[in-house]
């Protein structure tokens, strides 16, 4: 079983919808769980970052933790043509270094 | 803020040739950067974690001296690929971690290499 496990997609949804990207960790330990968007032949950009569970906001995101059931969501809201990327979650235990990677959601946004 | 540059974005090489790659933090001092690979459609993996000043600690499977890694300061660390082979060709990214902890980190744009 991997660290993180995140469905590859392909996700396709409408323009304005509200999308939903979702991870699994297995690893207790893990405190630290960020989100990163990857367009295709660049490198990963930050998106949010969060400490144990809870809520956080961002403009239109918002990233969510759930330790209990060890679950992490990214939602995107008025979803845009321009959000179309891979969203790659991350998690671990020891501070922000030496992080683990799920596969990464492949996310279109049509007109 | 946190802006990494990575250098060059592409390199086309023949086969037994070394390249190296450049990792820089443009505004903010890395007391740690990453080296990962990644091949199509896959997710990152870990390579190496560069600190300032001491030897880069390789991950299992790695080999350290097909890929020399080089941290000589707080705003640079080089990747070089010895003697490269088409089995080396990827996707080669960094990242940097601020000196205070529990800082994130930011990725550079990638190195696509192909070897021919």
């Amino acid at each position: 079983q991997k660290e993180v496990e995140q469905d590859p997609g392909p996700l396709s949804v409408p323009e304005g919808a509200i999308v939903s990207l979702n991870c699994t960790y297995s690893n207790s330990a893990f405190q630290y769980f960020m989100w990163y968007r990857q367009y295709s032949r660049k490198g990963p950009e930050l998106l949010m970052y969060t400490y144990s569970s809870g809520n956080k906001e961002d403009g239109r995101f918002t990233a969510q933790v759930d330790k209990s059931s060890k679950y992490i969501s990214l939602f995107i809201r008025d979803s845009q043509p321009s959000d179309s990327a891979t969203y790659l979650c991350a998690s671990n235990s020891g501070g922000y270094n030496k992080l683990i990677f799920g596969a990464g959601t492949r996310l279109a946004v049509h007109p | 803020g946190a802006v990494v540059s990575q250098h060059p974005s592409r390199v086309i090489c023949k086969s037994g040739t070394s390249v190296k790659i450049e990792c820089r933090s443009l505004d903010f001092q890395a007391t740690t950067m990453f080296w990962y690979r990644q091949f199509p459609k896959q997710s990152l993996m870990l390579m190496a974690t560069s600190n300032e000043g001491s030897k880069a600690t390789y991950e299992q499977g790695v080999e350290k001296d097909k890929f020399l890694i080089n941290h000589a300061s707080l705003t640079l660390s080089t990747l070089t690929v010895t003697s490269a082979h088409p089995e080396d060709s990827s996707f080669y990214i960094c990242s940097a971690s601020m000196s205070e902890s529990n800082q994130p980190q930011h990725f550079g744009d990638g190195t696509r290499l192909s070897i021919l």
